[in-house]
């Protein structure tokens, strides 16, 4: 079956620092793939999403493109703030299945 | 954007009681809703699909006769833990994709229930 693979945290950062959050998955066909993100005690909300390879999604200066190639979408930030640290799930899914998640990485950022 | 209202958001109760979780779809129809349960620090595990006028879809090693689940409406659909024990003390959040419209659009979560059962 589908499954998405991210790199497991936590990943600690300086404010301003570079963020690279890998994500992988493997599927048949062409999913879509979708960043979320959980700040503590909270839901998940949308960070972005890329329905089609070569896609780019890109929200709040995050963004992530979608590899059919390597199948990959690797979410990326030039400059990191405080208030993102928070955990971001990966996930990929079909219209009208659910959608699968990675693990979840914990971003920490210090000032 | 689409939004799904999850109630309670929290919720304390005893051993061996039944809590039911509401989960709305406040502005779009969804035929499909779907329930996930989160472990402290891990990731969100599918638990049943919801359908509108028709029986949930459970994963495999999901309890169906604990995790009971109604979809009246296409707007609505509850989850009841019958006779709860610590052990299903979690974090619980249920997911709707609106199906009208473009295909592969975003799911669209609820705020999620902190279920402690003491």
């Amino acid at each position: 079956g589908d499954s998405v693979t991210q790199m497991e945290g936590p990943v600690t950062l300086s404010e301003e620092a570079f963020l690279t959050i890998n994500c992988t998955y493997t599927a048949t066909g062409y999913p879509s793939l979708f960043w979320y993100v959980q700040y503590p005690g909270e839901g998940l909300q949308l960070l972005l999403k890329a329905t089609k390879a070569d896609d780019k999604g890109s929200n709040k200066g995050f963004e992530a493109t979608y590899r059919k190639e390597t199948t990959s979408f690797h979410l990326e930030k030039g400059s990191v703030q405080v208030s993102d640290s928070a955990v971001y799930f990966c996930a990929a899914g079909r219209a009208g299945t659910a959608l699968i998640f990675g693990k979840g990485t914990t971003l920490s950022v210090s000032s | 954007g689409a939004v799904v209202s999850q109630h309670p958001s929290w919720v304390i109760c005893k051993s061996g009681t039944s809590v039911k979780i509401e989960c709305r779809s406040l502005d779009f129809q969804a035929t499909t809703m779907f329930w996930y349960r989160q472990f402290p620090k891990q990731s969100l595990m599918l638990m049943a699909t919801s359908n509108e006028g028709s029986k949930a879809t459970y994963e495999q090693g999901v309890e169906k006769d604990k995790f009971l689940i109604n979809h009246a409406s296409l707007t609505l659909s509850t989850l009841t833990v019958t006779s709860a024990h610590p052990e299903d003390s979690s974090f619980y959040i249920c997911s709707a994709r609106d199906q009208q419209g473009a295909m592969n659009t975003e799911a669209f979560f609820g705020q999620g229930t902190r279920l402690t059962v003491v």
